[in-house]
């Protein structure tokens, strides 16, 4: 069973401390990414993959960290520096950076308080 | 302002179709794509249209390219109340396929 996973579905972590989200596909992809999403608003790009070992930042980058040691994982980290990090997380993937198709996973709903 | 701009909310009766409309800025844009969101889930790949096509047909799904006008839509023929969910437009440019950028979403609710 082919796919996207990301986990948790849910998220709560006190306001000071770092929590990283976890996105693991087994389609053999090379490039990965992450996006935010807000109620009302398109998805943002925070980071993105080609390849193992490689990583760029997006639009909105500052206070995330992520790492790519494997192909088929790319986790994210939301620091303290991050001053919204209350949001949905999407990991998405492609077969290559040139690809058409584009697709996500289910998502991390990850709230601070 | 978005680069991508969508309305915001959309209401068809069963069985009728639904039009949600689109309009993109970047004349380069290589591949423009909607996508489904259901309630607490991630993004579902509906349907994508390159750049030099003007009509895309698949099943009970239309894409429509205006390239002139900047101007994408997606027709849902027979609309069911499964089709209740927000509608993504994006794009995607060639020079650099990792930029895709998403308009805010369309919410259709379907009434029965």
């Amino acid at each position: 069973d082919g796919g996207i996973t990301q986990s948790p579905k849910y998220l709560f972590r006190k306001e000071g401390q770092n929590v990283t989200l976890s996105c693991e596909q087994n389609l053999n992809h090379d490039a990965m990414y992450w996006y935010r999403q807000d109620p009302g608003q398109g998805l943002r790009l925070i980071y993105y993959s080609q390849i193992v070992n490689d990583f760029q930042k997006g639009d909105i980058a500052e206070g995330y960290s992520v790492s790519r040691e494997k192909k088929e994982s790319f986790p994210l980290t939301v620091t303290s520096a991050q001053k919204n990090p209350t949001a949905f997380y999407l990991c998405a993937s492609k077969e290559a950076s040139g690809s058409a198709e584009q697709y996500f996973g289910p998502g991390t709903r990850l709230t601070v308080t | 302002g978005e680069d991508v701009e969508q309305s915001l909310f959309l209401s068809v009766r069963e069985g009728d179709s639904s039009v949600i409309n689109c309009t993109y800025t970047d004349s380069s844009s290589t591949y423009l794509y909607w996508y489904k969101q259901e309630p607490g889930a991630g993004l579902q790949l509906l349907t994508y249209i390159f750049s030099n096509m003007d009509m895309k047909q698949d099943q009970r799904l239309t894409v429509l390219l205006n390239k002139k006008d900047k101007h994408l839509s997606l027709r849902i023929a027979d609309t069911q109340t499964g089709d209740s969910a927000i509608y993504f437009c994006a794009e995607s440019i060639w020079e650099n396929n990792n930029d895709m950028r998403f308009g805010a979403g369309t919410r259709l609710t379907v009434k029965p």
